[in-house]
């Protein structure tokens, strides 16, 4: 079954506790991408990556840091999190863009994030 | 800045009435828009991508029309159900911004029995 995925889906820590939050895809996408979601805000981008090791900053990209090393995985790391971060965070993908149009995009589930 | 609006925020109809959902985006150079569905807690399912070539999208009770022009698409849900309450989001994407979308605030629909 074509989808993204993500773990951990719930995660409770502490300020300064670095964490790693692990997105894949089993599509062969070229395109990832990170979003936060907030009451209020909407969904915002952190980070997204168009391919193997090339990754941009989003809207919203300080505190995190992401990696691309191999095409199917794309995590997003948080250093040392803090309670602004708490969020609720998807991960993206979606086949590389040809001049013109776009590809459609899919969401992983979510992972619900709580920084105490 | 490309700004997605999305009005009203929250909309409640009766089983069977027909759903119009409206988007509205200030940068009409957009690539595409992609209408998604999220229910409570869930995440994200894509309902309709919408090309900016295309002047709309059908899938099964759902149609979305796009006006590049006037900056605005309407998501159509004829017939509506329970099961067709939840969050619906637009989100545009434009070609300068790589693949990013930019999503409005999302309609919460709820279709009572």
């Amino acid at each position: 079954e074509a989808q993204v995925t993500q773990n951990p889906r719930y995660l409770i820590t502490v300020t300064g506790k670095k964490l790693t939050v692990t997105c894949s895809q089993n599509m062969n996408h070229e395109y990832m991408s990170w979003y936060r979601q907030d009451p209020g805000l909407g969904l915002r981008q952190i980070y997204y990556s168009m391919n193997v090791e090339v990754t941009d900053k989003g809207d919203v990209p300080e505190g995190y840091k992401v990696s691309r090393k191999e095409k199917r995985n794309f995590p997003l790391i948080l250093e040392s999190p803090s309670p602004n971060q708490t969020s609720l965070y998807f991960c993206a993908s979606s086949l590389s863009y040809i001049p013109g149009q776009g590809y459609e995009q899919y969401f992983g589930p979510g992972t619900r994030l709580t920084v105490t | 800045k490309q700004e997605v609006t999305q009005i009203p925020a929250a909309l409640s109809v009766p089983e069977g009435e027909n759903l119009v959902l409206n988007c509205s985006f200030t940068d009409s150079a957009i690539y595409n828009l992609q209408w998604f569905r999220q229910d409570p807690g869930k995440g994200l399912t894509s309902l309709l991508l919408i090309q900016s070539s295309q002047r709309e999208q059908t899938s099964g009770r759902l149609n979305a029309s796009l006006d590049k022009s006037s900056g605005r698409s309407t998501l159509y849900i004829a017939a509506s159900q329970p099961g067709d309450s939840a969050t619906y989001l637009c989100a545009v994407r434009l070609g300068a911004a790589g693949n990013k979308l930019t999503f409005g605030g999302g309609t919460r629909v709820l279709v009572k029995p």
